[in-house]
């Protein structure tokens, strides 16, 4: 069992928007402001979308956005394409002893 | 470009030990902590413990602790993580990545080696 609590899946129509939440406790999502979001497709690594909440690596499309309310993260997906079919893991930095602890993905389908 | 290159596919037997390599290239090795993270088939990630590339200090998961050990030779910019007592749950794909400046975010991450536990 994760620690972070992620839906098993989502899904939306291309060009929609679809927001992928992300629960933890107070020693994780709600202590820290390190929550990464990562993107992993069949048989890939997985690939840095979001961090510090809300902030994006270079490259990323500006159409992933990232915030947070309490012990809940959420990941938003605007104007899907296909190519961001792929399922979706969310991290917290958790202190010095556990470090960093994992939601259990979600899996985004477009239809 | 930031890389990091990982060995080849392992096939172990129940009770051995698995060395897994971790090479990086396109940045000053010492100056980044390397984490390990597993994934088992159609499972989510799991953080398995973090080193230091400068002062070979490590930390690992307490799920790990007295069975992992995270090494490096700072001479070929590579990374290590050898698993001991191997049993069938620690079938996975091992993922080596960079810890960023930001504690907890890992980019880029390496390509993945599938370690098989079977008798």
């Amino acid at each position: 069992q994760s620690a972070l609590t992620q839906p098993p899946s989502a899904s939306g129509s291309p060009g929609q928007s679809v927001t992928i939440s992300c629960t933890g406790t107070s020693s994780d999502v709600g202590g820290y402001n390190y929550v990464s979001w990562y993107q992993q497709h069949p048989g890939k690594a997985p690939k840095l979308m979001i961090y510090e909440v809300s902030k994006r690596p270079s490259g990323v499309p500006d159409r992933f956005s990232g915030s947070k309310s309490g012990n809940t993260a959420s990941l938003t997906v605007s104007g899907l394409q296909a190519e961001d079919e792929a399922d979706y893991y969310c991290s917290s930095y958790a202190g010095s002893n556990t470090y960093v602890v994992f939601g259990g993905g979600t899996k985004l389908t477009v239809l | 470009q930031v890389q990091l290159v990982q060995s080849g596919a392992e096939v172990k037997k129940p009770g051995a030990s698995v060395k897994v390599s971790c090479k990086a290239s396109g940045y000053t090795f010492t100056s980044y902590d390397i984490n390990w993270v597993r994934q088992a088939t159609g499972q989510g990630l799991e953080w398995m413990g973090w080193m230091n590339p400068n002062s070979g200090n490590t930390g690992y998961a307490q799920k790990f602790q007295g069975r992992v050990t995270m090494t490096r030779n700072t001479s070929i910019s590579t990374a290590y993580m050898e698993l001991s007592s191997l049993r069938s749950e620690d079938t996975a794909v091992y993922y080596c990545a960079r810890e960023t400046a930001v504690a907890g975010t890992f980019d880029p991450w390496g390509q993945g080696t599938l370690v098989t536990v079977s008798s």
